[in-house]
């Protein structure tokens, strides 16, 4: 079955200080990578659709200078977190579409960031 | 709109009995349903999807869904809980308006807890 990673799994950082989340299927061509952020015991709240190539799509009220994404090939996406600070502390999940045959979406194992 | 309901945040069920959690979407056009699990602190686990045919769909770990186009619902269903089975579960609508992306339209989400 089709795998996606993310990378790291646990991260803690000062406030002020950049973290990257990467975010890479593994095994299939994903044309579409969304991010998800995930409050305790809550839904998750899509941040962003990347395409491939292309500038990554923003929820209303996310920041795009807060929560850089790039999506520079088939199988990769990064997440940067821009001087981070304690309300950024959340788990932050990629999910990664594959566009054949069935547009399936295809999760990460979730990244949990903590801003002190 | 599309949207997604999951009107229980929680569903208390002794182990060994059965156990349903609901669902109920409104989509233009045919729906494309899904069911996830999530564990506590990881990522999202598919069980099981609805794209067409029989309206009881069989998943993973036991679980099953039944599609009902009359009353909009896509309940998830299971003979016998277990205590593993305790979890944060979310149900899905797949967003297949233009310019979507396929993005999934999440309900809020049901803790599940099995008691022994």
């Amino acid at each position: 079955g089709a795998v996606v990673s993310q990378h790291p799994s646990r991260v803690i950082c000062k406030s002020g200080t950049s973290v990257k989340i990467e975010c890479r299927s593994l095994d299939f061509q994903a044309t579409t990578m969304f991010w998800y952020r995930q409050f305790p015991k809550q839904s998750l709240m899509l941040m962003a659709t990347s395409n491939e190539g292309s500038k990554a799509t923003y929820e209303q009220g996310v920041e795009k200078d807060k929560f850089l994404i790039n999506h520079a090939s088939l199988t990769l996406s990064t997440l940067t977190v821009t001087s981070a600070h304690p309300e950024d502390s959340s788990f932050y999940i990629c999910s990664a579409r594959r566009a054949r045959p069935d547009h399936e979406q295809y999760f990460g194992p979730g990244t949990r960031l903590t801003v002190t | 709109a599309q949207s997604v309901a999951q009107p229980e945040d929680q569903v208390n069920v002794a182990e060994g009995n059965p156990l349903t959690v609901k669902c109920t979407y409104s989509v233009s056009g045919n729906p494309y349903l899904f069911w996830y699990v999530q564990y506590p602190n990881r990522g999202l686990q598919f069980l099981l999807k609805y794209i067409t045919g029989d309206n009881l769909v069989k998943g993973s770990y036991g679980f099953e869904a039944e599609f009902n186009k009359s009353q909009t619902s896509f309940h998830l269903k299971k003979p016998s809980a277990l205590v593993s089975d305790s979890a944060l579960y979310f149900c899905a609508v797949r967003d297949m308006t233009k310019d979507s992306n396929y993005q999934l339209i999440w309900g809020a989400g049901t803790k599940l807890i099995i008691k022994p």
